[in-house]
């Protein structure tokens, strides 16, 4: 019930393409919803994030997509650069507690 | 702002041998730190969550003697690997979490490889 599973393990996208990378979870009493890039050798870096009150949340290229019903919530990377390639992990939380994460994604981005 | 601060940033050292490495929160108090480790092309493992002036809560089948966890104040924590072996060479990353919202940050990583 704690499991965050994500999809697809490795994504190929043409520049200028749209990224989608899906999550869904099972436990309700999670409330946060962050999104990581990271880069070879790097810490995570936080992307944008969402919290179950709205349905999306939209910075600059990076979307999340949250269907709190399907217990389901994606990134979209609109015009996709070749320096969005990288690896990128959802995650989520009850509060301020400890994230779950997902299995992480590998995006290659072909210019 | 939300800088954290990993050192060293690599760290190579004999089988046996003990290392620190710590993490600083560069721009914001932190009461809550946690300790990940990230072997290739795998996922971030939660290890231990530790908050400032108490006892580190690790999770389960990590070694509290062997991963030591030191909390003393709101802005560094730090992770000491005892009596290291080949096997712990891994990516060590710590984050932190600003007082009362749940985002936490990343810090760089420490590589750590144990010959």
């Amino acid at each position: 019930q704690q499991q965050v599973k994500q999809s697809p393990q490795s994504l190929i996208v043409q520049k200028g393409g749209i990224s989608i990378i899906n999550c869904a979870y099972e436990n309700t009493a999670f409330d946060y919803f962050p999104w990581y890039q990271q880069f070879p050798g790097k810490g995570p870096a936080l992307l944008i994030a969402i919290r179950p009150d709205v349905s999306e949340k939209k910075e600059g290229r990076f979307t999340i997509s949250f269907n709190k019903s399907a217990k389901q919530f994606s990134l979209h990377i609109m015009d996709s650069q070749p320096g969005d390639s990288a690896t990128y992990f959802c995650a989520a939380s009850m509060g301020a507690q400890k994230l779950v994460f997902g299995q992480g994604t590998r995006l290659t981005i072909n210019p | 702002g939300a800088v954290v601060s990993q050192h060293p940033s690599w760290v190579i050292c004999k089988s046996g041998t003990s290392v620190k490495i710590e993490c600083r929160s560069l721009d914001f108090q932190a009461t809550t730190m946690f300790w990940y480790r990230q072997f290739p092309k795998q996922s971030l493992m939660l290890m231990a969550t530790s908050n400032e002036g108490s006892k580190a809560t690790y999770e389960q089948g990590v070694e509290k003697d062997k991963f030591l966890i030191n909390h003393a104040s709101l802005t560094l924590s730090t992770l000491t690997v005892t009596s290291a072996h080949p096997e712990d060479s891994s990516f060590y990353i710590c984050s932190a979490q600003i007082t009362g919202i749940g985002e936490q940050f990343f810090g760089p990583g420490t590589r750590l490889t144990v010959l």
